[in-house]
């Protein structure tokens, strides 16, 4: 069955970094497109990041754009998301996703259950 | 950006019932629109991709219908377990970006 694991969330000082890391199993998943999606506490579904199967394709929120970075090894199954530089307003659970757009259609199918990210000093 | 409104925010209603949700969007999307449920504490789960068509698993209750701006996600009949928030989600092509509605939250009466 197809599973998605998120590690590498916690507490973190205003400015530093974390790597966020999601383990794909149960398909293949050099096929598909994957998203990060955050939600603060409390709020509701922020998009983050998405990147093609083949990682050639990769785009960001605005309000993320230069601070955080996609990325994906497709050997290793996995999905990652470097963050740079975070802020208090950073702080969410943080969800990998499969999304259909590999196949034209729009949606993420599955998720992972998303690990907490804590921006505070 | 692509800005998607949510009607009503909350949406209080008994088992049995029909519950009829509304996700209006700034400009067209076509029909590449999604609709998700979410319980506390939990991730979202797909219930609607392209507007219509009813995700893996999830029970003939749920549909979806509209395209260009205007969709609606009806639950025929309300079960316990469908009390829950609802977020409609879309793409576009340029600027490529995907939003979220702020969902409706069903909630019992």
């Amino acid at each position: 069955q197809v599973q998605l694991v998120e590690s590498g969330g916690g507490l973190v000082k205003p400015g530093g970094s974390l790597r966020l890391s999601c383990a794909a199993s149960g398909f293949t998943f050099s096929d598909y497109y994957m998203s990060w999606i955050r939600q603060a506490p409390g709020k509701g579904l922020e998009w983050v990041s998405y990147i093609s199967s083949s990682g050639s394709t990769i785009y960001y929120a605005d309000s993320v754009k230069g601070r955080f970075t996609i990325s994906r090894d497709n050997a290793k199954n996995s999905l990652y998301l470097q963050m740079n530089s975070l802020r208090a307003e950073d702080t969410a659970v943080y969800y990998c996703a499969r999304d259909l757009y590999s196949y034209g259609s729009q949606g993420f199918d599955y998720w992972g259950q998303g690990t907490l990210v804590t921006v505070s000093s | 950006e692509i800005v998607l409104t949510q009607s009503p925010a909350t949406l209080s209603l008994s088992p049995g019932e029909r519950a009829t949700l509304s996700c209006r969007a700034s400009q067209s999307v076509s029909s590449y629109l999604a609709w998700y449920q979410q319980k506390p504490g939990q991730a979202p789960r797909l219930l609607i991709y392209d507007a219509s068509n009813r995700a893996t698993g999830i029970p003939a209750r749920f549909s979806g219908s509209g395209s260009g701006t205007d969709f609606t996600l009806t639950i025929s009949s309300l079960e316990p377990e469908d009390f829950a928030v609802y977020y409609c989600q879309q793409r576009s092509n340029w600027p490529p970006e995907v939003t979220f509605g702020p969902g409706t939250k069903v909630d019992i009466k």
